[in-house]
């Protein structure tokens, strides 16, 4: 089973602070990806990288960025935080290849 | 693209009575699925998953999922629930390569 670990688990920030969330696997992963999960609704697809230098958008719209300079690293960016921006946020990997993704324990973000 | 439909937002079952619960997913062609639980503040973790063969499958800590095709479901089962088994499920259905889309969960209340 992968170990995939995310910092901070919990974070209230003012609006406007820009803020990244840390996420890194030590298995070797190609493939990682940014869930947002809301109460009581699916988990919504942000962002993915397929490898290196590789990052795209997933099927939900966010000011988010990402950046993918090491494989075991995919973090998370927010420049400018809002309240509409409060969620859950999952970070998974997986092989290239396999369809089976292994999640970290989240982020919780409140902004205010 | 594909989707996926859990109908029970709660349910709530006495600990040693079975369980089950219920995935409906859409998709044109052989699905990946997956059923993935999440403990309170914590990521999801990987009940099973069913890529063909039996449609019978059989996942970590006592559960097992019956894939049955001309249903488009894939619900999930436990003979006797324990009162750890409180938690939220996710079902999930992919494709090979591309990315899962997961329900909104169904979250599960254990009386004693």
């Amino acid at each position: 089973e992968a170990d995939i670990y995310q910092t901070p688990r919990y974070l209230v920030i003012g609006t406007g602070k820009k803020i990244t969330l840390e996420c890194s696997q030590t298995m070797g992963h190609d493939k990682m990806y940014w869930y947002q999960q809301d109460p009581g609704m699916e988990l919504h697809l942000i962002h993915y990288s397929y490898g290196v230098n590789s990052t795209e958008k997933g099927d939900l719209s966010s000011e988010s960025t990402v950046s993918r300079i090491r494989t075991e690293h995919f973090p998370l960016t927010l420049e400018s935080a809002r309240p509409s921006h409060t969620s859950q946020y999952l970070c998974a990997s997986s092989y290239a290849g396999s369809d089976t993704q292994y999640f970290g324990p989240g982020t919780r973000l409140t902004v205010l | 693209a594909q989707s996926v439909t859990q109908p029970d937002i709660h349910i709530t079952v006495s600990e040693g009575a079975s369980l089950e619960l219920r995935c409906n997913y859409s998709y044109g062609a052989t699905p990946y699925l997956f059923w993935y639980v999440q403990s309170p503040g914590q990521g999801l973790q990987l009940l099973l998953k069913y890529f063909s063969g039996d449609t019978l499958v059989q996942g970590i800590k006592g559960f097992e999922a019956e894939f049955k095709r001309s249903q488009s479901s894939f619900n999930l089962r436990k003979p006797s629930v324990h009162w750890s088994d409180a938690a939220e499920y996710f079902c999930a259905v992919g494709a090979r390569n591309n990315d899962m889309r997961f329900g909104a969960g169904t979250r599960l209340t254990v009386k004693p």
